[in-house]
């Protein structure tokens, strides 16, 4: 079982509707979670990061996370086409290292 | 604010051959993790240094890779030989204030071994 996992895509939704992006992990001991973003042939960028269970709002990002069920999404509401991307979940525990996720590439269409 | 620098940011190289990628990280920041990614594992941490000290290195796939942070500015990831395997986008990211998972990466370097 890989340590985060994703759903690879693609996902595909229409401008203005409301992305989601999901992402489990198996290290119970997880302390940190991120969502970056990656446009193709550039480095990633962090968007969010939550550190406990519920919801995260900035802007028209929302973060969520329940420990209980090793789980964590990312919500994009308003779709642009400017947010079709690789979003990459990143797990954080105590040893001040982080695990990626393969990533879910996003498309939102015009 | 300069973030973080990565240079060469494409090479091209034959088996065999020694590549050297360098990193300079943030000004002030006290973390620097040096990562690979590729389509088939995505991204993978290789090693990562707190005050210039390698602290986690067991992301680096073997004897041929090094790693090395001779001061706060500058850090180095060296392949001596490379092999076609090695073929990724390797990226250095950098932490501070804001915690070690508070990354922010560089560019990458774009490497072909050929």
């Amino acid at each position: 079982q890989k340590e985060v996992e994703q759903n690879s895509g693609p996902l595909s939704v229409p401008e203005g509707a409301i992305a989601s992006l999901n992402c489990t992990y198996s290290d119970r001991g997880s302390q940190s979670f991120f969502w970056y973003r990656q446009y193709s042939g550039k480095s990633p960028e962090l968007i969010m990061s939550i550190y406990s269970n519920g919801d995260k709002e900035d802007g028209r990002f929302t973060a969520q996370l329940n420990k209980a069920s090793q789980y964590v999404s990312l919500l994009i509401r308003d779709s642009q086409p400017s947010d079709s991307a690789t979003y990459l979940c990143a797990v954080g525990n105590n040893n001040n290292d982080m695990r990626f996720g393969a990533g879910t590439r996003l498309t939102v269409k015009p | 604010d300069a973030g973080v620098i990565q240079s060469p940011r494409h090479e091209v190289t034959e088996m065999g051959q020694e590549v050297t990628l360098r990193c300079k990280p943030i000004s002030g920041h006290d973390y620097l993790f040096w990562y690979r990614q590729t389509m088939m594992r995505g991204l993978e941490l290789l090693i990562y240094f707190n005050n210039n000290v390698p602290i986690d290195d067991s992301g680096m796939p073997e004897d041929r890779f090094s790693a090395k942070m001779p001061n706060a500015s500058f850090s180095t990831l060296k392949i001596q030989p490379s092999e076609p395997r090695d073929s990724a986008v390797y990226f250095c990211a950098s932490s501070g204030s804001m915690g070690p998972e508070t990354q922010y990466f560089g560019p990458g370097t774009r490497l072909l071994v050929l």
